[in-house]
């Protein structure tokens, strides 16, 4: 079974620019989650869709970050404008469905953004 | 907010050693997840310890569960230098998500 597919690999940008980032979950897996992995600390949360609806995204800085998830397959990350302090690992993740706590996730290989 | 927090921040050790790190959390939970993360790549899911268990084996993994002091350790046996990586401890949050600790940093000398 494919992973999950994230691109690009790494970006670099200069801040109040804008970047985007791409992510194709597992076939078949109808939860999709945006984490975002600062170094040396662990994921966290930004946002979780359930098919194409968003299920939380509490944690999300909407002022700058927008994420979408068309047809339920899917889904894109924005910054705009990127700030130093958004450098980071993105992650993006998948799993089979929602609500089921022994759901166990898949992650892709993350998108390492620096922010000059 | 972090629910679990791993301990120690970092563990050094020979290859062949067994490696321990542990992790405390804050609420209740149904069950606690350890996942592994080679420098560079995403996490992998190694193991799920449901709140009813208090132990229980993979391969060369060991987790246990001790609901009452809200703790977890993994361990590791015979450790091999492919071993090295990050090591988080999982629980879920009031929405159903997941959330991540801050990791022990294994490191394996061959």
């Amino acid at each position: 079974e494919a992973g999950v597919a994230q691109s690009p690999r790494y970006k670099i940008i200069e801040k109040r620019q804008s970047v985007a980032f791409w992510c194709n979950p597992i076939s078949g897996h109808a939860t999709l989650y945006w984490y975002q992995q600062i170094l040396g600390q662990g994921p966290k949360l930004l946002i979780q869709f359930q098919n194409n609806g968003v299920v939380d995204d509490s944690q999300l800085p909407k002022d700058r970050f927008s994420a979408e998830r068309l047809k339920g397959v899917d889904s894109t990350l924005k910054i705009q404008p990127a700030k130093l302090e958004d450098s980071a690992v993105y992650l993006c993740a998948s799993s089979r469905m929602w609500g089921a706590t022994n759901e166990k996730l898949f992650f892709g290989s993350g998108t390492q953004l620096s922010v000059l | 907010s972090q629910q679990g927090e791993e301990d120690p921040q970092a563990l050094s050790i020979q290859e062949g050693e067994n490696a321990t790190m542990n992790c405390s959390y804050k609420t209740s939970i149904n069950n606690l997840q350890w996942y592994r993360q080679n420098s560079g790549r995403g996490l992998v899911h190694l193991i799920l310890i449901r709140s009813n268990e208090r132990e229980k084996h993979s391969g060369r993994l060991r987790v246990t569960l001790d609901t009452s002091k809200k703790s977890s350790s993994l361990l590791i046996t015979a450790s091999r230098a492919a071993d090295t990586a990050s090591y988080f401890c999982a629980t879920r949050g009031s929405q159903g998500n997941l959330i991540f600790g801050k990791g022990t940093k294994l490191s394996v000398k061959p």
